[in-house]
């Protein structure tokens, strides 16, 4: 069965730390993708990242960047000099199309409260 | 170009009374899901429709739930009649294409059960 574990339930960082968001994921198959969103105070689920399990390079966009282990099962998220505009919840999920007969639909963790203090 | 929208933003409601929440996707997305996320767990999967038909409905928990989508366009979940249980965030999100795409989620609709 598929799961994402996020185990890290809040985190608390002073503005400008750097700070890391794990996330182990489960799945039985080779073809899978991987998400991470981002749910400010408004509430809505905003976008931030999809990964293709073929696809384990890093990635970098501004001051987010993303580690993508296979062999660990891990897809962490790292802030670099957090800002106070960071605090939300961070969701990471799985999507497994093929197991799932197309369905896409996403696996989630549970969330990673941050709260990036000034 | 709007995104998903959600009405209403929150309801309260008591128990055993019925309850029709609302989501619009964006223009053009065959692709619609619900999902819900009750409180301090994961968000979870509910269903999901393709353009009218319902594609896969395993997360629907029981009977009181139904969804619609009719025409293909904005869908409806009813919860009737509501249980304490079902308190929690709803979100809908729409995706463009069959596989492997972004799901663009709405802001999500708070239920509470009283």
């Amino acid at each position: 069965a598929q799961k994402v574990t996020q185990a890290q339930t809040e985190i608390s960082v002073v503005e400008k730390e750097d700070v890391t968001l794990d996330c182990v994921y489960e799945t039985r198959d080779t073809t899978y993708y991987l998400f991470w969103y981002k749910q400010p105070p408004s509430g809505e689920l905003v976008f931030l990242i999809r990964r293709n399990s073929f696809d384990e390079q890093n990635e970098i966009s501004g001051r987010y960047s993303w580690n993508f282990q296979k062999s660990t099962s891990s897809f962490n998220f790292t802030i670099t000099a957090s800002q106070v505009v960071d605090s939300a919840v961070y969701f990471c999920a799985l999507s497994d199309p093929l197991l799932q007969g197309g369905s896409e639909k996403l696996v989630f963790g549970k969330g990673t409260k941050l709260t990036v203090n000034p | 170009e709007a995104g998903v929208t959600q009405f209403p933003s929150h309801s309260v409601i008591e128990k055993g009374q019925t309850v029709t929440l609302r989501c619009d996707p964006i223009s053009g997305h065959d692709n619609l899901y619900w999902y819900r996320r009750v409180m301090g767990k994961e968000i979870k999967f509910l269903l999901h429709f393709v353009k009218e038909s319902k594609q896969d409905e395993s997360g629907m928990p029981n009977n009181r739930f139904l969804a619609e989508r009719t025409g293909g366009t904005y869908s409806t979940l009813k919860v009737q009649p509501a249980e304490l249980e079902d308190s929690g965030v709803y979100f809908c999100a729409s995706s463009q294409a069959w596989a492997s795409n972004e799901q663009f989620f709405g802001p999500g609709t708070r239920l509470t059960v009283l």
